[in-house]
């Protein structure tokens, strides 16, 4: 009920491709879903974020989609660059979460320059 | 800006050793966490507090304890290191549950 199972582990794109991660919850209850970004020896930090009220979120090449009724979302990077080289993390938190914020297993993801 | 502090970026312990890793945030947030993490298994959390002296388990807590006497300082024991307590340990704190939670930099930890 608590899981937040993501996918693939991990992905090797083309600069200028596009990246696709995506996310599967079980817990209808939640209702906050952020991506954290991480780089190699830094903490994640909070990419994008998206609340279950609407089905899209876009902020400049990052875009996340949601299906509600399919309890699933992704993240879709556009345009990507070598820069985006890093680990990304799904997650849900809040209504049947309590305080706690579950987080997918990460995908590591390798642009290829 | 907001900021969390780890005490230390890496650390070297020997088994059986206690072991303190402390968090600091800068932000008046209630909720603090510590998680690990560790190739192909994502973050797990270990313990978090909602408030000071307030601690709950988190999925993994076995061979770890917490303080929180300070609303801005989350401390993570282990009582008795062993070497499957080798990882990243992350701290992170947020104002409430439906919100960003903000990591600090992680202390890497090797127990031989």
């Amino acid at each position: 009920q608590q899981q937040v199972k993501q996918s693939p582990q991990s992905l090797i794109v083309q600069k200028g491709g596009i990246s696709i991660i995506n996310c599967a919850y079980e817990n209808t209850a939640f209702d906050y879903f952020p991506w954290y970004q991480q780089f190699p020896g830094k903490g994640p930090a909070l990419l994008i974020a998206i609340r279950p009220d609407v089905s899209e979120k876009k902020e400049g090449r990052f875009t996340i989609s949601f299906n509600k009724s399919a309890k699933q979302f992704s993240l879709h990077i556009m345009d990507s660059q070598p820069g985006d080289s890093a680990t990304y993390f799904c997650a849900a938190s809040g209504g049947g979460g309590g305080f706690k914020t579950i987080f997918g297993a990460g995908t590591r993801l390798f642009v290829k320059a | 800006d907001v900021k969390v502090t780890q005490s230390s970026r890496y650390l070297v312990k020997r088994t059986g050793e206690k072991v303190f890793l402390e968090c600091v945030q800068d932000m008046d947030h209630e909720n603090m966490f510590w998680y690990r993490q560790d190739p192909g298994l994502g973050l797990r959390l270990i313990y978090f507090s909602y408030d000071v002296k307030m601690k709950e388990k988190g999925d993994i807590p076995e061979g770890y304890s917490v303080s929180r006497e300070k609303k801005e300082r989350f401390s993570l024991i282990l009582e008795s290191a062993s070497t499957n307590q080798t990882s990243m340990y992350l701290c992170a704190s947020t104002p409430s549950s439906t919100d960003t939670q903000y990591f600090g930099p992680g202390t890497r930890l090797t127990v031989l």
